[in-house]
């Protein structure tokens, strides 16, 4: 298994500003994901974050919204840019480990006023 | 492409009673399928998944699914709920291009179980 950590847990932003999100994982891992919980739904991937690449971003994600870092096999970090009450959501990373094994961190509560 | 449908946005039953999760898959390939629980403010568990191995599934928490090829469903049930159980459940079904073992996930929309007393 996997423990996950995300800072911070939870935050109130200005509309126009941006927030990082941190991600750190007790053990070395190859892949990382990014998933977004806007309220009431369910979760969105925004991007898989590898290790010594860029990060593949899904469809309807652009990197200049949401730029990733992954500097290591622990820790990786997202940052929602020029943030509008839209981007109110739960933000989750995740890790695989074993073999279609996800392990999801506590997730950062965001709102936007 | 690969979806998800939970049947049921709320389900609510007494402790004590059976629990059944509703869960129905699309996959042009053999897929590998998931629950997922989210207790408050706390991040996803993994339940139980379904590898192409034995189609009924354990779980933990005394949780189980079956997965029926034929009506292409993945229900979630537990024989007697507990006050415990009450959290947002999720089906999800992996998405297996990024060629690997790490695939995505493709979640359904949820389901929050409610446990009266």
């Amino acid at each position: 298994s996997a423990v996950i950590s995300q800072k911070p847990s939870r935050d109130i932003c200005q509309r126009g500003t941006s927030l990082t999100i941190q991600c750190q994982v007790d053990s070395q891992v190859t892949m990382m994901f990014w998933y977004r919980q806007q309220p009431g739904q369910s979760l969105t991937l925004i991007a898989t974050a590898n290790q010594g690449s860029e990060a593949t971003y899904e469809s309807g994600f652009v990197i200049d919204k949401f730029p990733i870092s992954r500097p290591n096999l622990t820790f990786s970090t997202l940052t929602v840019s020029n943030m509008s009450p839209e981007d109110s959501s739960i933000y989750l990373c995740s890790v695989g480990t074993v073999v279609l094994q996800q392990y999801f961190g506590p997730g950062t509560r965001l709102t936007v006023t | 492409a690969q979806s998800v449908t939970q049947l049921g946005s709320h389900v609510s039953v007494s402790e004590g009673a059976l629990v059944l999760l509703r869960c129905n898959y699309s996959s042009s390939v053999p897929p590998y399928l998931f629950w997922y629980v989210q207790y408050p403010n706390q991040g996803l568990q993994l339940l139980l998944k379904y590898t192409s191995a034995a189609t009924l599934v354990k779980g933990i928490n005394g949780f189980e699914a079956e997965f029926k090829k034929s009506e292409t469903s993945f229900h979630l049930t537990k024989p007697s709920a507990h006050m415990s159980d009450a959290a947002e459940y999720f089906c999800a079904v992996s998405d297996m291009n990024y060629g690997g073992s790490q695939g995505n996930l493709i979640f359904g929309k949820g389901t929050k179980l409610s446990v009266k007393p």
